[in-house]
């Protein structure tokens, strides 16, 4: 079945322990994102990947880190979580770089720092 | 840069009513506009687009209707269902730019 998975789902931490939260797509696309979604908010990019290697700022990146080692891959890493980064996260994935290219979202992780 | 607002934050219809959630936008060389439906404890999903060359797209009760002239676009869900309860986002892009414009969202409530 081709999906995007996410894990984990829920993580409540404290402020500052590292945490990565983990995307997987197995659809062979090109393009991954993240994105953090607060109520009245909607969607904001956080950051999103081209292709391996390849990674660019969103939005909002500021206390977020990602890697692209491999097309499949696209963590998100909070060195130093702070409670304003609790937040329902989202990786989506898409085929190519095309604007019109339907994105395909994860189920979504809810965090909650103390 | 592009800005999308979108109406109303919640709507509440009656079972089997129409509902029309409205997004305006800012760039008008914006040519892309998908409409993603988040149900409950999932990711958003698109459920209908339509590009800048089509003023209306249907697809059995939903629609989307875009008005190029005064920069909005409109979803349409007629004889709703429950199961039509959900988060709805509307968004808007340009060719140069892969980036999704989002607009905030609407909560559709249907009523029993």
């Amino acid at each position: 079945e081709a999906q995007v998975t996410q894990n984990p789902r829920y993580l409540i931490t404290v402020t500052g322990k590292k945490l990565t939260v983990t995307c997987s797509q197995n659809m062979n696309h090109e393009y991954m994102s993240w994105y953090r979604q607060d109520p009245g908010l909607g969607l904001r990019q956080i950051y999103y990947s081209m292709n391996v290697e390849v990674t660019d700022k969103g939005d909002v990146p500021e206390g977020y880190k990602v890697s692209r080692k491999e097309k499949r891959n696209f963590p998100l890493i909070l060195e130093s979580p702070s409670p304003n980064q609790t937040s329902l996260y989202f990786c989506a994935s898409s085929l190519s770089l095309r604007n019109t290219d339907t994105q395909y979202f994860g189920p979504g992780t809810r965090l909650t720092v103390l | 840069g592009e800005n999308v607002e979108q109406h109303p934050s919640t709507l509440s219809v009656q079972e089997g009513d129409s509902a029309v959630i409205k997004c305006t936008y800012s760039d008008s060389a914006s040519n892309y506009f998908p409409w993603y439906k988040q149900e409950l404890g999932k990711g958003p999903q698109l459920i209908i687009d339509i590009r800048s060359n089509v003023g209306e797209k249907k697809d059995q009760r939903i629609a989307v209707t875009l008005n190029k002239t005064a920069k909005h676009f409109s979803l349409h869900i007629t004889e709703t269902q429950p199961e039509d309860s959900a988060v709805y986002f509307c968004a808007a892009s340009r060719d140069s730019n892969y980036q999704l414009i989002w607009g905030a969202g609407t909560k559709l409530i249907i009523k029993p």
